[in-house]
């Protein structure tokens, strides 16, 4: 069946540092999710990218799709301690269900 | 404000009894969503509908059973078949399934620990 990678499962950066978390697919993609889990809560949506090559920024968040449209990452510039929580990427299957990756966690050191 | 309810936060069972956890969304979407998430993992996920009257199994539906008798609710029953039942439930809800936008919003979920 479909599967998501997701790599590194953690990253402890200090803060300041640059973030960046991979997304890779065995399959070619329609789109890519992104969403964000703080330390006990719940994911929240970040950015949804269709086309292929497409790059999205919000603030210091720079969303990538790959050219095949097998691969995305998410790049944080200069960490905040605000940026902790764990990263998702989710892709649609054929039945257009949700298919989540295993997550990156984040942790910044102040 | 819009958005999914679930209760309880946090609930507590013993061996062989089955609980049913609430999800309540004031979103008006079609689609609502069941996803299992265990520590440092994924979400995985149990049951979804497209619309009321309607659901389909997800990738690990055994020892799980909803319903959806209104468009707002989509309760989650963890039967005493479920093996492994400790874990943080999410439920989710999209304005629609059949599209290429299926953003999910989230419930503040509910953890169950068996005892």
């Amino acid at each position: 069946g479909q599967q998501v990678m997701q790599i590194p499962q953690y990253q402890h950066v200090q803060e300041g540092e640059d973030f960046t978390t991979y997304c890779n697919s065995s399959t070619t993609l329609s789109n890519i999710q992104w969403y964000k889990q703080r330390p006990g809560g719940h994911p929240v949506f970040l950015i949804q990218l269709v086309k292929s090559g497409e790059v999205k920024k919000q603030k210091r968040l720079t969303f990538q799709f790959g050219e095949a449209k097998k691969n995305s990452s998410l790049h944080i510039t200069a960490t905040q301690t605000t940026d902790v929580g764990t990263y998702f990427c989710a892709e649609m299957d054929s039945s257009y269900k949700l298919i989540f990756g295993s997550g990156t966690r984040l942790l910044v050191r102040p | 404000d819009g958005g999914i309810t679930q209760s309880p936060k946090y609930l507590f069972r013993k061996e062989g009894q089955n609980v049913t956890l609430s999800c309540e969304q004031n979103l008006n979407h079609d689609a609502m969503y069941w996803y299992r998430q265990d520590p440092g993992q994924g979400l995985r996920l149990i049951y979804y509908s497209q619309i009321v009257n309607d659901f389909q199994k997800g990738d690990i539906a055994e020892g799980y059973s909803v319903s959806r008798e209104k468009k707002e609710s989509f309760p989650l029953t963890v039967t005493s078949a479920q093996k492994n039942p400790t874990a943080f439930y999410l439920c989710a809800s999209s304005a629609e399934f059949l599209s290429g936008a299926n953003v999910l919003t989230f419930g503040a979920g509910s953890r169950l620990t068996v005892l």
